[in-house]
């Protein structure tokens, strides 16, 4: 079981398509993060949320658009994605206080974009 | 930021301990190293993390050497449900209260009946 919690599971999508991805986290973390993992690869980070606001977004396309209306909530919007964004996508919280403390992940939307 | 390096595959037999090397030659003193493994259309899962002591938790043990460039996960009695893909990711240094995580290529560990 895990304490980081995506929906949906999985999603399919047109390229026209607009949908959203969420995760959510009840373990008091305030740094939250979204990887992309394609088949048979390591997750590539893409976006890091500390205290609600980005601060890091690794030069990921427009078309994904990462939102945090509260600490324990993090979207992904999805607006006309290609057939090369198709993959694993993955979220992830850790407490953001500056500590060791490891990530946690939750199990991931999988993508399918047609 | 420091990189790592593993093999890409391993066997092991059940009820034997699994060791999976990791090689971070370029670690800073401050950057800890961490593991995770990743059972297939899962999520990775966080197993043990340190600094330049050896730790041991319920699931493995890690062992880092003394000059810091390298460590080996430990799982001490494989089982089945061992089987999944490990990573080894050294975290860079903090600039605040977030970091990032560079994924190595892991290795890919089955564990045989």
């Amino acid at each position: 079981d895990t304490e980081v919690t995506q929906t949906p599971k999985h999603l399919v999508m047109g390229m026209t398509n607009k949908k959203s991805l969420k995760c959510e986290q009840h373990m008091g973390h305030r740094a939250m993060y979204w990887y992309k993992q394609k088949a048979k690869k390591p997750p590539e980070l893409m976006f890091v949320y500390s205290y609600e606001k980005l601060s890091i977004n690794e030069s990921v396309p427009s078309r994904f658009s990462p939102e945090c209306p509260n600490s324990s909530l993090l979207n992904l919007h999805l607006h006309a994605l290609q057939p090369e964004d198709s993959a694993l996508y993955l979220c992830a919280s850790s407490p953001g206080d500056g500590s060791n403390q490891p990530q946690h992940f939750g199990d991931g939307t999988r993508l399918s974009i047609l | 930021d420091a990189k790592t390096t593993q093999p890409t595959s391993m066997d092991c037999a059940e009820g034997r301990a699994a060791n999976l090397p990791c090689n971070h030659s370029t670690i800073s003193g401050n950057e800890y190293v961490y593991w995770y493994r990743q059972i297939h259309s899962q999520g990775p899962q966080y197993i043990i993390h340190g600094l330049k002591n050896n730790e041991t938790n319920e699931m493995a043990s890690l062992i880092i050497t003394e000059d810091r460039k390298s460590s080996t996960l430990i799982l001490p009695h494989a089982t089945l449900r061992d089987t999944a893909v490990y990573y080894c990711i050294v975290r860079p240094s903090l600039t605040s209260g977030t970091y990032k995580y560079i994924f190595g290529t892991g290795t890919r560990l089955k564990v045989l009946a």
